[in-house]
């Protein structure tokens, strides 16, 4: 099944504890991205990736960070979390860069 | 002027009606236009897009552009109380911003 997987989908960590969100697609897709959902808010990109090694910060990168070592996988590392981090953050792939989205299921994050 | 301006709703439609959901953008060298639709509580799913001018048609879903006014809508024929959801509007310029989204109930 064609599928981004995102993993936890929920954690609670306190602030400062680094942690890494792991996102994996396995549709070959070039495009990969990040996004965090506030209400109110939408949806807003934080980081994006257009190929192994290459990205670049989006609308709200402030305290994250990301790498793009293999096509298939895009961890988001929060070095050092804080309480405006909690969020609910999403990763996303796309064969090309102005094609729709596929997303991964979520990850609930709370930092306390 | 947010880049995405979406109707936040909720727009209440009774099942079997014809709900209309509408976008404007900003940016007029915007050109790749998605629609998604997010349940509560669960990721947004792309359920059309539409590149050029005029109207697409996939089932019941029909979405519409007018790149001259900046304007992008979504139809939902015959809805369903299965379809109330948040739609999410989207837009690709130089990069893909999506609107903060209406919130769509359907009654039966």
């Amino acid at each position: 099944e064609a599928q981004v997987t995102q993993n936890p989908r929920y954690l609670i960590t306190v602030t400062g504890k680094k942690l890494t969100v792991t996102c994996s697609q396995n549709m070959n897709h070039e495009y990969m991205s990040w996004y965090r959902q506030d209400p109110g808010l939408g949806l807003r990109q934080i980081y994006y990736s257009m190929n192994v090694e290459v990205t670049d910060k989006g609308d709200v990168p402030e305290g994250y960070k990301v790498s793009r070592k293999e096509k298939r996988n895009f961890p988001l590392i929060l070095e050092s979390p804080s309480p405006n981090q909690t969020s609910l953050y999403f990763c996303a792939s796309s064969p090309i860069l102005a094609g729709g989205y596929t997303f991964g299921s979520g990850t609930r994050l709370t930092v306390v | 002027q947010k880049e995405v301006e979406q109707n936040s709703g909720p727009l209440s439609v009774p099942e079997g009606a014809i709900a209309s959901l509408n976008c404007t953008y900003s940016d007029r060298v915007s050109q790749s236009f998605f629609w998604y639709r997010q349940y509560s509580g669960k990721s947004p799913e792309l359920i059309m897009s539409i590149y050029s001018n005029g109207d697409k048609e996939d089932g019941r879903f029909t979405a519409q552009l007018n790149k001259a006014s900046q304007y992008v809508s979504l139809l939902i024929r015959d809805s369903q109380p299965s379809d109330s959801a948040t739609y999410l509007c989207a837009v690709y310029g130089n990069k893909l911003v999506f609107g903060a989204g209406t919130i769509l109930r359907v009654k039966s």
